[in-house]
Parts: structure tokens; C-alpha cells; sequence
């Protein structure tokens, strides 16, 4: 079956430095991916690991470990605007389309 | 209009109401997806079309019945819905995963049915 983790909400402190956990079990990978949704609006991409390693972009990175099934979205210098839900996603198959796996998500709610 | 674009934005029906829901993307995207959104629940994937083939059906009920016309357009059909199935649906696009690259989904801000 196709399963994935992450918390249900956490939070934080403006300034602050946040790291958000996803773990996954799947039927192939190839490929994890980070939304991030705010209240009412559609997802919107934040970055994309397939091999190991960290991938950074800004303020916000994301690491994989395709060995443990794990990944986690680092932000960095927190902001308000940041207060969202953050979708982990794996794309589980090869073949022709993508298809991605959706966790519950993780509400993230930033403090002053 | 660009990227993914979807109408109506809110919708009440009954559940004797046949309604549609319709999405459009400016993208140049090759495949095209819905998903339901319900509260505390991941996403959930119902149909994708690749080159306007429907190339996943999840084990959707029938009376939901999508439909793309073209590359750029996707439908919905709604038919005797039940209160259950009130949540978000969600569009996006892609560029097929055959043409290399991440592809990320683009989504639409979603059309919020409420069914009563």
C-alpha cells in the first residue's frame, strides 16, 4: 500500500527556524515533492528531491534519505506569510503520467 | 488568464442536482488531474488524463464523470451526489512525466461543492 506521514501541526516563532518530517512507504519512488497550501488557496510547488540530499532554495530547503523513507522541508527566517499547510507528496510510479501520493499535510502556524 | 483556472469557485446543489464543474489551463500542459480535498484527509486523486486519454479512473463512484475535450479543458459531471461528497476539488496539470524533468502539478484554487 501507499502511505505517508508527517505531522498534523506545528508551531513556531517569527525568526525562527522550522523542520517539517515526512516519512513515506510506497510502491516505487520516483521523486518527492513539497506543497505548500494556504487556507482557501490552491497548492502551490516548493521544491522537488529524487536523489539524495539536500536541496535548497532560499529560505527553504528540503532534504531526502530515499534509504529510510524520509524526507523534511527546512524554512528558514520564518514569516507570517509562512502560516500554511505543507503537503509531502511522493510520485509512485514509472510509468507515462505522474502520480502522486498526498500525506494529510502539516499546519504550520507562525507566531509574532 | 493564466495558469490553472476553475469554475464555479463555490457550489450548493442537492442531491438530485446534476452540476458541472470546469477547469482550463494555460500552461501547454499534456495531462490533466482531479483530486478531492476533504478536512483532515490527503489529497485524493479521482482521474488523470494524459494527451486526453483518462489513463487513471481511482475507483471513483459513477456518479462522478469527468470529461477533457481538448488539452486545455477538463470537466467534471456531478450526478446524484450524497452529503459525503462535499469537499474541495482540486484541478491541476503537468507536462507528462515522459517528457523529462520534475514535472510539478499546477493546481487551480479548487471549487468548494457543498452538497445538501
Amino acid at each position: 500500500g501507499q502511505n505517508i506521514d508527517q505531522p498534523t501541526e506545528m508551531t513556531a516563532t517569527e525568526g525562527a527556524i522550522v523542520q517539517i518530517n515526512c516519512t513515506y512507504q510506497t510502491s516505487g519512488f520516483n521523486g518527492l515533492f513539497w506543497y505548500q497550501q494556504h487556507a482557501g488557496e490552491a497548492p502551490t510547488f516548493l521544491s522537488y528531491n529524487v536523489l539524495d540530499g539536500l536541496e535548497e532554495k532560499g529560505r527553504f530547503s528540503s532534504f531526502l534519505s530515499r534509504s529510510k523513507g524520509y524526507s523534511y522541508l527546512l524554512l528558514k527566517e520564518l514569516q507570517m506569510k509562512d502560516s500554511a499547510s505543507y503537503l509531502c507528496a511522493v510520485r509512485a510510479t514509472n510509468t507515462g503520467f505522474q502520480k502522486l501520493v498526498f500525506g494529510t499535510g502539516t499546519r504550520l502556524l507562525v507566531s509574532p | 488568464e493564466t495558469g490553472v483556472t476553475q469554475t464555479p469557485r463555490h457550489l450548493v446543489m442537492g442531491m438530485t442536482n446534476k452540476k458541472s464543474l470546469k477547469c482550463e489551463q494555460h500552461l501547454g500542459h499534456n495531462a490533466m488531474y482531479w483530486y478531492k480535498q476533504s478536512a483532515k484527509k490527503p489529497l485524493e486523486l479521482m482521474f488523470v488524463y494524459s494527451l486526453e486519454e483518462r489513463v487513471e479512473n481511482n475507483s471513483v463512484p459513477s456518479r462522478f464523470s469527468p470529461e477533457c475535450p481538448n488539452s486545455s479543458h477538463l470537466f467534471l459531471h456531478l450526478h446524484t451526489l450524497q452529503p459525503e461528497d462535499s469537499a474541495l476539488y482540486l484541478c491541476a496539470s503537468s507536462q507528462d512525466y515522459t517528457s523529462g524533468g520534475h514535472n510539478e502539478q499546477f493546481f487551480g484554487p479548487g471549487t468548494r461543492l457543498t452538497v445538501l
